[in-house]
Parts: C-alpha cells; structure tokens; sequence
C-alpha cells in the first residue's frame, strides 16, 4: 500500500520563475493539504483540497495556487518565485468523515530551492 | 506570532527512562491536538492525538496530556527507546479535527544508550 507520493524531491529554480509541485495521496485519502517547512520551523498550512475544491487557506499570497483532479492527487503551483520561497514543501493526505478527518499522512516532501 | 509554542529545542534522555516533551498553546479556540514525530528525509508521521473533552490519552509507549486551563500539552513516551530519536512537532487545530494543523517548531528528542 503506497503511502503519500510527492514528486520531484528536490527543485531549484531561479527568482521569477514559476514552479509545480506534484502529490499523490495514500490509497482510499481524499483530501490533500499542503505545507511550507522553512528550515528550522515547524509546517505552516498552505491550503487543503477536497472534491476538487479549495476548502480551506491559510495565510499564503495568490501566487499560491493548487489544483486537485478526479483521482484525487493534487499540484501546488507557486508564481513569481521569491528567494523566501525556498522551503520543503510537504504534501498530507487523509478521509474526510463529515466533521472528522482522519490524521495526516505525509509525503517526505520536495526540497524548493529559489537562487 | 507563534500560536503553538515548543520552548525546548532539544532533550536527551537515556534509553529507558522517561522523555516528556511540552508544548504551549496560546489560541483558546484550539480543540484538538496533535503530537507528530519526523525523521530526517521522511515526511512526519502522525504519533498521537488528543481532543480538548479529554485531558489524556494513551497509545502503548506514549501518552498525552492536555491541560486546557494552562494551554499546555506534553507528551510522555515510556520507557524511551533509541528509535525515538527524531524530531517531535506539537500541532493543533480550531477545526475539531485533524485539519488546517498549526505547528509548533519542534523538539529534537536524542535517546542515548
């Protein structure tokens, strides 16, 4: 049973340009989040997808964009890449039970490095 | 501002005695908590959690404590072994579930032999 899948794993791009990141969730998970580990920080909550849809953001400009597909594995699209930027982003699947979900199951993560 | 605090950047414990990490909160909306552990190159992996109706919880080595009236939670892991070396992360959640987790920085915890 494969766990959460991110891809690639490590990335560097320079300022200005555009990155897509890629996650495939554990096996029977439909909901998708994403998160920013800067380095020596804890995660910070970018965004989740459920059916398709943003369901909830956290505090992330615009150029933070995401998109999740009927096989419910979802891509993180960052714009007009900062140095700031840089950081491991970390892909979590889970169920949605209504007014539970279960807990989060993480990728290991894409290292995003902006020169 | 650091809504979920790990005031503890790093313990070390021998293998068999008792590793208490803590964690303080400062968001009173917070209800249901989380303890995750992190290898370096791995994702974290989800370790324990607690609801705020509850004030403990256990799992075989690993128990967590919630006391909301000091928004504080520690989590205890009895007796510690060298494979609970890693780096533990207390996240929470206004959500009532495991959703929209707001983390804190992290304990490195090292069990020496």
């Amino acid at each position: 049973d494969a766990g959460v899948t991110q891809s690639p794993t490590h990335l560097i791009k320079t300022r200005g340009q555009q990155v897509t990141l890629r996650c495939s969730p554990k096996s029977g998970h439909d909901t998708v989040s994403w998160y920013q580990q800067a380095l020596g920080q804890g995660p910070q909550f970018i965004f989740q997808y459920y059916e398709e849809e943003e369901r909830q953001r956290g505090n992330f400009p615009d150029r933070f964009s995401g998109h999740q597909f009927p096989n419910y594995s979802s891509e993180l699209n960052v714009n007009a890449l900062l140095l700031g930027d840089s950081a491991l982003y970390l892909c979590a699947s889970s169920v949605d039970r209504g007014s539970y979900n279960s807990p989060l199951h993480f990728g290991n993560g894409t290292r995003l490095t902006v020169t | 501002d650091q809504q979920v605090k790990q005031n503890s950047p790093s313990l070390s414990v021998q293998e068999g005695r008792i590793s208490i990490l803590n964690c303080d909160y400062t968001n009173s909306m917070f209800d249901y908590f989380l303890w995750y552990k992190k290898y370096p190159a791995e994702g974290p992996t989800f370790l324990i959690s607690i609801s705020s109706i509850k004030d403990k919880n256990e799992d075989g080595r690993f128990t967590v404590f919630l006391n909301k009236s000091a928004k504080h939670l520690s989590l205890h892991i009895v007796p510690s072994q060298p494979g609970d070396s890693a780096v533990y992360f207390c996240a929470a959640s206004d959500t009532g579930t495991a959703s929209k987790l707001t983390f804190g920085t992290g304990t490195r915890l090292q069990v020496t032999l």
